[in-house]
């Protein structure tokens, strides 16, 4: 069985620059939710893509975009990047769209650092 | 708005000393109460999901346990690899986030 894998593990960005993030989930799951984890915080909730389509969405502004393909694959593309924007980005995948019935399985993360 | 508050921040135990970490949460409708622990540089691993208040669940050296307001991780006789970061998170209404707390570092000691 195949884990949740992202890319790239690492990634320097400049603010104000584009950056995409990719995330391939574990076989057999459908859903895929998007994570920020700051230094010495718990992970927040970016979005939730089902059927390719964002089914949930946390508190964050709309330069935080996303992707899902029918590989159920996804993307996370944040534009205009601040400072405030360097953080762990975790991807995990589920077997169903509702978090209470199928846990997430997250991947390593990426880290981005915007200077 | 739900709210996940984990305590204590930082653990440090010997090995062989067993303890609780503690989760306290407040949530409209819980879904699930998750655990998760998280080794530096990696993403979180599932290691447990409660449904009901009085369910308990075990894995090796670690139980959790529910109840209606809070959650508890009971870790027996921990050894040095048990060191990690371990994060409760609530599912609850109708949304399809998890609410994180922000976890307690532990370190076992020999």
């Amino acid at each position: 069985e195949t884990g949740v894998t992202q890319s790239p593990t690492h990634l320097i960005k400049t603010r104000g620059q584009q950056v995409t993030l990719r995330c391939s989930s574990q076989s057999g799951h459908n859903t895929v939710s998007w994570y920020q984890q700051a230094l010495g915080q718990g992970p927040q909730f970016i979005f939730q893509y089902y059927r390719e389509e964002e089914n949930g969405r946390g508190n964050f502004p709309p330069r935080f975009s996303g992707l899902q393909f029918p590989n159920y694959s996804s993307e996370l593309n944040v534009n205009a990047l601040e400072l405030d924007d360097s953080a762990l980005y975790l991807c995990a995948s589920s077997e169903h769209p509702g978090t209470g019935n199928s846990p997430l399985h997250f991947g390593n993360g990426t880290r981005l650092t915007v200077t | 708005e739900d709210q996940v508050t984990q305590s204590p921040e930082a653990l440090r135990l010997q090995e062989g000393e067993s303890s609780s970490l503690n989760c306290s949460y407040t949530v409209s409708g819980l879904r699930g109460l998750f655990w998760y622990r998280q080794d530096p540089g990696k993403g979180p691993e599932f290691l447990f999901t409660l449904y009901s208040a009085g369910e308990e669940k075990e894995k090796e050296r670690l139980k959790a346990t529910l109840t209606k307001k809070e959650s508890f991780l009971h870790i027996t006789a921990p050894k040095p690899e048990d060191s990690a970061t371990y994060l409760c998170a609530s599912s609850g209404g109708g949304g399809n986030k998890l609410t994180f707390g922000t976890g307690t570092q532990l370190k076992v000691e020999l």
